[in-house]
């Protein structure tokens, strides 16, 4: 699958560090989503953007900051992160955002945050 | 709000098998979709099946088949001739109203050859 790819594929920081994970979709849809996905939890949806505006923030800390320049591609900001931050962080796209779409995944970008 | 339960943690299947994942979820919409994902080692979410609730028939694609009981809200994924490639973490999952989606905690399941 590469309809939606993550960079990097992994990435370990210290809590002072300021990164970037970035997604890319190329299947032409207008939805982009970030996921965090830990270890015994269910994933959780962290922001939701539909044509370039965010519509959805499920009351992530400004620590994860968003940021999408447009429908193709989708960033998250990262600054002094926590050790419970590390994580799986999973991208995803659908066609409108709507309820009948499917949403298209990334690989994932595996946080470690030391 | 909407909840997704898969109750059993891990699950295990001899090749060629057939083996079913459980899910139940709780809503009070009538017009909602069900999913299946897999999550094979190399973590990239895959979709599996999904189902339209305003459908009765239940969906298959190729080996996979759902059972949906709408009145029991229970949507269970039959997986037929299990090869080892099946092996991987399944996750159930709903999208309503608000077209958020709702993971359950997910299933591992091992495929024995």
């Amino acid at each position: 699958e590469t309809g939606v790819t993550q960079t990097p594929r992994h990435l370990v920081m210290g809590m002072t560090n300021k990164k970037s994970l970035k997604c890319e979709q190329h299947l032409g849809h207008n939805a982009m989503y970030w996921y965090k996905q830990s270890a015994k939890k269910p994933l959780e949806l962290m922001f939701v953007y539909s044509l370039e505006e965010r519509v959805e923030n499920n009351s992530v800390p400004s620590r994860f900051s968003p940021e999408c320049p447009n429908s193709s591609h989708l960033f998250l900001h990262l600054h002094t992160l926590q050790p419970e931050d590390s994580a799986l962080y999973l991208c995803a796209s659908s066609r409108t955002g709507t309820k009948t779409d499917t949403q298209y995944f990334g690989p994932g970008t595996r946080l470690t945050v030391l | 709000a909407q909840t997704v339960t898969q109750s059993q943690p891990e699950m295990s299947v001899q090749e060629a098998e057939t083996v079913t994942l459980s899910c139940t979820y709780d809503t009070s919409e009538s017009d909602y979709y069900l999913f299946w994902y897999k999550q094979p080692p190399s973590r990239q979410m895959i979709l599996v099946i999904r189902q339209e609730a305003y459908k009765q028939q239940n969906a298959t694609e190729n080996r996979f088949s759902v059972n949906f009981q709408k009145a029991a809200k229970s949507f269970s994924l039959k997986i037929s001739d299990s090869q080892l490639g099946d092996a991987a973490m399944y996750f159930c999952a709903y999208t309503g109203a608000n077209s958020k989606l709702t993971f359950g905690k997910g299933i591992t399941l091992s495929v024995r050859p």
